[in-house]
């Protein structure tokens, strides 16, 4: 069965410091994964999936399978950061269905 | 493009009935997954449709089932309503068969029962 793991239900950090919010992931196949924000008052919506390999609004996300995580790093969080952040995995080949994790809360402190 | 729309955007229902909520894909989709989302937890998900046809479906019971029609937009009705059915409930649409696609998600229809 499949699973995506969010440990952290809450995270606060100040302005200007780094930030991780951790994501490990239970699949037998070949995985694909992303990572899902959602503002305040605002749809969920892509941030970055793995594939891409791409850093947005200055995340990155850097799959290791060896140890099953998808972790979303930012060397320095803005306030505008301040969001719910999900981690998905997506299977069933193209016509895939995505698998979310229960998602954390970051807050980023002036 | 006003992206993935849904109606309607709160509803509150009694227990045993029933009830209908209604997706508007993005243009040029072609494929529509309804994902429910409780209280404090991530998107849970249910079913998705492609060419009018239910193509996958998680763990839902057999008293949660859609339509989608020819023009791709699509229905999640729900009969015999429960308490445990309270929750915000999103439809996500994405093109079937590209690689890369990506799931666009609507303002999700606020489900209540009372």
């Amino acid at each position: 069965a499949q699973r995506v793991t969010q440990p952290e239900k809450l995270l606060s950090v100040f302005k200007g410091a780094p930030v991780e919010l951790k994501c490990n992931y239970s699949y037998s196949g070949s995985p694909e994964l992303f990572w899902y924000v959602q503002y305040s008052r605002q749809r969920l919506q892509l941030l970055l999936r793995h594939i891409s390999r791409e850093s947005i609004k200055g995340f990155t996300a850097d799959l290791n399978k060896g140890e099953t995580s998808f972790h979303l790093k930012k060397p320095f969080a803005q306030e505008e950061d301040s969001a719910m952040y999900y981690c998905a995995l997506g299977s069933g080949g193209s016509n895939y269905k995505l698998t979310f994790g229960k998602g954390t809360l970051l807050t980023v402190n002036p | 493009d006003a992206g993935v729309t849904q109606s309607p955007t709160h509803l509150i229902k009694t227990r045993g009935q029933q009830v209908t909520l209604r997706c508007s894909p993005k243009s040029g989709h072609d494929t529509v997954s309804w994902y429910q989302q409780a209280l404090g937890q991530g998107p849970q998900f249910i079913f998705q449709y492609y060419e009018e046809e239910e193509r996958q479906r998680g763990n839902f019971p057999d008293r949660f089932s859609g339509h989608q029609f020819p023009n791709y937009s699509s229905e999640l009705n729900v009969n015999a309503l429960l308490l445990g059915d309270s929750a915000l409930y999103l439809c996500a649409s994405s093109l079937l068969n590209r690689r890369n696609t990506e799931a666009f998600f609507g303002q999700g229809t606020r489900l209540t029962v009372v």
